[in-house]
């Protein structure tokens, strides 16, 4: 059973340049989120999904798109990337809203926009 | 003042010592609180959920002060594998069913 799985591990971007991370699990659960992790700092929500086709804005969703056509899948868009988006970013589902169950995180991305 | 405030440590505690670290929220409606586990570079697990009555899982304790709007966690004849960061988590405002809010986290190193 993977879990929650992120692609890639690391990545380098230039300034302007774009790019998808991806995210997907094979828990059938409902609920999946973008979080970014800036050192020193608590986890941010960027966007989340309670399900196939509904995405809704978190805390900190600027310079981000996200989609959801499947239950396992919930890739986050960095569109024109700025070194403000400098970070590491996790991916995590729920099988019920976060409140009430764990978060089931994937293993990040380490992005550097230089 | 921040929505969740933990110490940053380091906390530096030899090994089969008792550790005991608080974290304190703002939001007096809060409903649900974690603790989350972080090794060095890897991701955030959960370590236990944290009850009104308070809660006991082996040598880890956790325990909620509403009146004061706290948190803490308990660990027990700590051992070298409990070195990471814990992170307090708490439900937020507004559509709470999908905002958590997160502590930055506080370092433990046990030594041996």
């Amino acid at each position: 059973n993977a879990g929650v799985t992120q692609t890639p591990k690391f990545r380098i971007l230039k300034i302007g340049q774009s790019m998808t991370l991806q995210c997907t699990q094979d828990m059938n659960h409902n609920y999946m989120y973008w979080y970014r992790q800036d050192p020193g700092m608590g986890l941010k929500l960027i966007y989340y999904s309670v399900g196939a086709g509904i995405t809704d804005k978190g805390e900190v969703p600027n310079g981000y798109n996200v989609s959801r056509s499947t239950t396992e899948d919930f890739p986050l868009r960095l569109e024109l990337a700025a070194p403000s988006q400098t970070s590491v970013y996790f991916c995590a589902s729920s099988p019920l809203p976060i409140r009430d169950s764990p978060l089931h995180f994937g293993n990040g991305t380490r992005l550097t926009v230089t | 003042r921040k929505e969740v405030e933990q110490d940053p440590g380091p906390f530096n505690v030899p090994e089969g010592a008792t550790v005991a670290f608080n974290c304190t929220y703002s939001n007096s409606a809060s409903q649900s609180f974690f603790w989350y586990r972080q090794d060095c570079r890897k991701e955030p697990k959960l370590l236990m959920s944290v009850y009104s009555s308070g809660n006991e899982d082996g040598r880890f304790t956790a325990q909620l002060n509403r009146a004061s709007q706290y948190i803490s966690l308990l660990i027990r004849d700590s051992k070298l594998s409990d070195s990471a960061t814990y992170l307090c988590v708490v439900n937020g405002l507004g559509d709470s069913n999908y905002q958590l809010i997160w502590g930055a986290g506080t370092k433990l190193i046990i030594k041996p």
